[in-house]
């Protein structure tokens, strides 16, 4: 079964910085990779997904790169509605990661 | 519009059964595997099960497998998930999602629903 590992678990940020999220597998999961932004009381939103496409609607200051087992979603520029949870998710068993918090500093 | 409507959640004492239905509307639903995943309280996302667009091949968690059983009606463009045995770790929200492609076992799901709540307990 293939683990997701996401890093860091909580990361502190001020609006405007550029935020860095990692996913790591467990074994290579190719380019089928998906990225996912919750807010407290909602479903998950659709980012991105097979590793680096933008989900429709999605700001262009989202974006995804990596294959294999080292993953990256990154924001450019960290807007106000972008505090929230990410989660990834791999292709092969469906599995999650364990999220990463986007809290502001 | 695309959507997705969740229902049959409720509470349920440990040991009993639910049967949740996910109603869909606004693309060709046999087309489409679909899957549901589940949030327990203050948790991460779990994916719970899939079923094949023509309903013949089926997935599951280990944690479910054996418990729960995933159904589809395309005739009525409506998902369900058979809840048996249930424990309290079941507790969660659970939701129906939709993957963007119809490519067979594809993950990546751009249409939730709002969920629906099972708390199991005595």
């Amino acid at each position: 079964e293939i683990v997701l590992t996401q890093s860091p678990a909580t990361l502190s940020l001020s609006p405007g910085e550029r935020a860095t999220l990692s996913c790591r597998a467990s074994q290579s999961v190719s380019s089928y990779l998906a990225w996912y932004q919750q807010k407290p009381g909602q479903a998950p939103r659709l980012l991105i997904y097979d590793a680096s496409n933008r989900a429709t609607g999605i700001p262009a200051r989202f974006s995804g790169s990596g294959s294999g087992t080292d993953f990256t979603l990154t924001i450019s520029s960290l807007e106000p509605e972008d505090f929230a949870v990410y989660y990834c998710q791999q292709r092969s068993n469906f599995t999650f990661g364990q999220g990463t918090r986007l809290e502001i500093k | 519009e695309v959507q997705l409507l969740e229902s049959g959640g409720g509470l349920v004492q440990p040991g009993g059964s639910l049967r949740l239905s996910c109603a869909a509307s606004g693309f060709t639903f046999s087309s489409y595997a679909m899957s549901w995943v589940r949030q327990a309280p203050g948790k991460g996302l779990e994916w719970v099960s899939a079923i094949s667009g023509s309903g013949g091949s089926t997935y599951y968690a280990d944690s479910v497998k054996g418990r729960f059983t995933i159904s589809r009606d395309n005739s009525k463009n409506t998902l369900y998930l058979q809840m048996n045995s249930l424990r309290a770790e079941d507790t969660a929200v659970y939701y129906c999602a939709k993957p963007r492609s119809i490519q067979p076992h594809y993950h990546a799901f751009d249409i939730w629903g709002q969920g629906t709540m099972v708390t199991v307990s005595s």
